[in-house]
């Protein structure tokens, strides 16, 4: 089946660990998300790529880094510079520019004590 | 960052009735998406826009994208108890490759 893949659906961390979150997708689509959403909000952008081997900051990008080195692949690295880490992670991937359909995973809630 | 305005945040109606939301910017979309998210999990497509103007429906569900391509409206029509969700609009802008959402509306319905 295609789709995009989250993991973990959960996540513990030690403050002051680095942690990487896995995103992949076998859609072929060309461009990927990450979001971060907090209870009872809304999504935040935090990176986006349109293309293999380069991504973009969004608007809350600080204290996460992300790599596009495969065109499935899309992980996000919560680093220890993050100061409110502990929220619900979101990845989506859209086909390309024009088709701007976004497709969402699961997500994957962290957790940092 | 860029935001887009929706509302009401919340609505608390009865089976049966009809619901209606929106979606605003001060900036220009070239594109609008409707997504509904259940609790704990991904926002699930349900409408996409393209053109100004543009009437699409899925099932009990309408959405517009508005001619001054700066707002979309959805409506949900007869709704029923699997109509609980939080609903976010998205929307994509001419100059920018960011996928920018809405606050959030809400929406509980009573039997």
């Amino acid at each position: 089946d295609g789709g995009i893949t989250q993991s973990p659906k959960y996540l513990f961390r030690k403050e002051g660990q680095n942690v990487t979150l896995s995103c992949e997708q076998n859609l072929n689509h060309d461009a990927m998300y990450w979001y971060r959403q907090d209870p009872g909000q809304g999504l935040r952008l935090i990176y986006y790529s349109q293309i293999v081997n380069d991504f973009q900051k969004g608007d809350i990008a600080e204290g996460y880094s992300v790599s596009r080195e495969k065109k499935e692949s899309f992980p996000l690295t919560v680093t220890s510079a993050q100061k409110n880490p502990t929220a619900f992670y979101l990845c989506a991937s859209s086909a390309d520019r024009e088709r701007a359909e976004a497709f969402f995973g699961q997500g994957t809630r962290l957790t940092v004590v | 960052g860029q935001q887009l305005n929706q509302s009401p945040q919340s609505m608390f109606i009865q089976e049966g009735e009809d619901v209606s939301m929106n979606c605003t910017s001060s900036s220009i979309f070239n594109t609008w998406l409707w997504y509904k998210q259940d609790p704990g999990e991904g926002p699930v497509l349900l409408i996409a826009l393209y053109k100004a103007g543009e009437l699409t429906s899925n099932g009990r569900l309408t959405a517009q994208f508005g001619i001054t391509r700066k707002d979309s409206f959805l409506n949900i029509s007869a709704s029923i108890p699997s109509d609980v969700g939080i609903y976010f609009c998205a929307g994509l802008t001419y100059n920018t490759d960011k996928l920018i959402f809405g606050t959030g509306t809400r929406l509980q319905v009573f039997p």
